[in-house]
């Protein structure tokens, strides 16, 4: 049973370029939420996607986009990075029905490490 | 909004103590509380999940508890190993939200 796959691991970038994050959720999951964590805090929600919609965002610029496809698999987009952007962004996955009883479990991928120069 | 808070920051403790790690959140109203183990520079891994119906989860060598009256969840982690060396984060919703928000961790090392 294959977890949450992210890609690239690594990349480095400049400042103004944009970046693509890459997420497969575990399987049989239908839910995707990004978060991003900076160096010695605990992750900060990004947004989550079900059903190729962005249901909740958390406090990011619009900067930060987004989408879910037919398969479940999901893309972070950032656009104009700024140095502050550097962080490692984490993918999770989860079932809907999971969040209605209370026993939604999130599953994470090992990230995607993005450093902007 | 939830805000989250784990004490201690960091802890460096010999093989074999039994350890409890803490975990406070201001807004009780959560469907459930999540406790995850994070390796440096690792994705995270989920040990244990408490539904707001239940007071206590255990797994193996773990014990998580919860008290929503108070906001406080503890980790109990008995017979601690070097293996068990990582970064524990706690992760509560809002209330009538489903996302979680994440505590800044406890850096545990178990050293031989």
């Amino acid at each position: 049973d294959a977890g949450v796959t992210q890609s690239p691991t690594h990349l480095i970038k400049t400042r103004g370029q944009q970046v693509t994050l890459r997420c497969s959720p575990k399987s049989g999951h239908d839910t995707v939420s990004w978060y991003q964590q900076a160096l010695g805090q605990g992750p900060q929600f990004i947004f989550q996607y079900y059903e190729e919609e962005e249901r909740q965002r958390g406090n990011f610029p619009d900067r930060f986009s987004g989408h879910q496809f037919p398969n479940y698999s999901s893309e972070l987009n950032v656009n104009a990075l700024l140095l502050g952007d550097s962080a490692l962004y984490l993918c999770a996955s989860s079932l809907v029905g999971g969040r209605l009883s209370g026993a939604n479990v999130l599953t994470f991928g090992a990230g995607s490490r993005l450093t902007v120069l | 909004k939830q805000e989250v808070t784990q004490i201690p920051a960091a802890l460096s403790v010999p093989e074999g103590e039994n350890l409890v790690l803490n975990c406070s959140f201001t807004d009780s109203a959560i469907y459930n509380l999540q406790w995850f183990r994070q390796d440096p520079g690792k994705g995270l891994t989920s040990l244990l999940l408490i539904q707001s119906s239940q007071r206590e989860q255990t797994s193996g060598r773990l014990n998580a508890s919860l008290d929503k009256s108070s906001g406080r969840s503890t980790l109990y982690i008995a017979a601690s190993q070097p293996g068990d060396s990582a970064t524990y984060l706690c992760a509560a919703p809002s209330g009538g939200s489903y996302i979680p928000t994440f505590g800044r961790g406890t850096s545990l090392i178990v050293h031989p």
